[in-house]
């Protein structure tokens, strides 16, 4: 069984420029996790998508937003990208039976901004 | 809110050594606890998964250990090699209302295994 994908696995993009992320579960997973690493930071939870609706977020601005689709992929948008942005985005499936089923994580997507 | 918390930051240790990697939470409330790898600029893999009832899970040379009620799990990595060199997280599912099932996680242990 294929793991998690994103693409792409690395962005380079200047403040005030906006981008998206895409995110492929496992096959027959339903939810979406997205995360954020940084130096500063550590991994911060940003919000997880189930059957195409928002079920849990973090406390991360409004400029960080995602969305999932029918066919459970997802994908994550930050717009006015500012150089805190810059970080490792990693994003987790799992069933989503239960909100703590067990999730499986991608190899994330660097994204740097300049 | 969850804190997690690892100790220590960074570990270099010989080839052969066993060692301790230890995580603290400060809400007992959790579903379960997880121990993750990461290799540098990559993604994150699963190592153990302990479930809040359980007391320890062992894979290989890892034994992963829970103590809810003081919140503390340690991970235990015998015999290290150079190939283990990573770091180490450590991962709290919630098991709190508005929170349920989000993941919380340390900052990590930097692990490296020489020669």
């Amino acid at each position: 069984k294929a793991g998690v994908t994103q693409t792409p696995r690395y962005l380079i993009k200047t403040r005030g420029q906006q981008v998206t992320l895409s995110c492929s579960p496992i096959s027959g997973h339903r939810s979406v996790s997205w995360y954020q690493q940084t130096p500063g930071q550590g991994l911060q939870f940003l919000f997880e998508y189930f059957s195409e609706t928002q079920r849990n977020k973090g406390n991360f601005p409004g400029r960080f937003s995602g969305r999932q689709f029918s066919n459970s992929r997802s994908e994550m948008n930050v717009s006015t990208l500012e150089l805190g942005d810059s970080a490792l985005y990693l994003c987790a499936s799992s069933s989503g039976t239960t909100l703590t089923d067990t999730q499986y994580f991608g190899p994330g997507t660097r994204l740097t901004v300049l | 809110k969850q804190e997690v918390t690892q100790i220590p930051a960074a570990l270099s240790v010989p080839e052969g050594e066993n060692l301790v990697l230890n995580c603290s939470f400060t809400d007992s409330a959790i579903y379960n606890l997880q121990w993750f790898r990461q290799d540098p600029g990559k993604g994150l893999t699963s190592l153990l998964l302990i479930q809040s009832s359980q007391r320890e899970q062992t894979s290989g040379r890892l034994n992963a250990s829970l103590d809810k009620s003081s919140g503390r799990s340690t991970l235990y990595i015998a015999a290290s090699q150079p190939g283990d060199s990573a770091t180490y997280l450590c991962a709290v599912s919630s098991d709190r209302g508005s929170t349920l099932g989000r993941l919380y996680f340390g900052r990590g242990t930097q692990l490296t295994v020489w020669p």
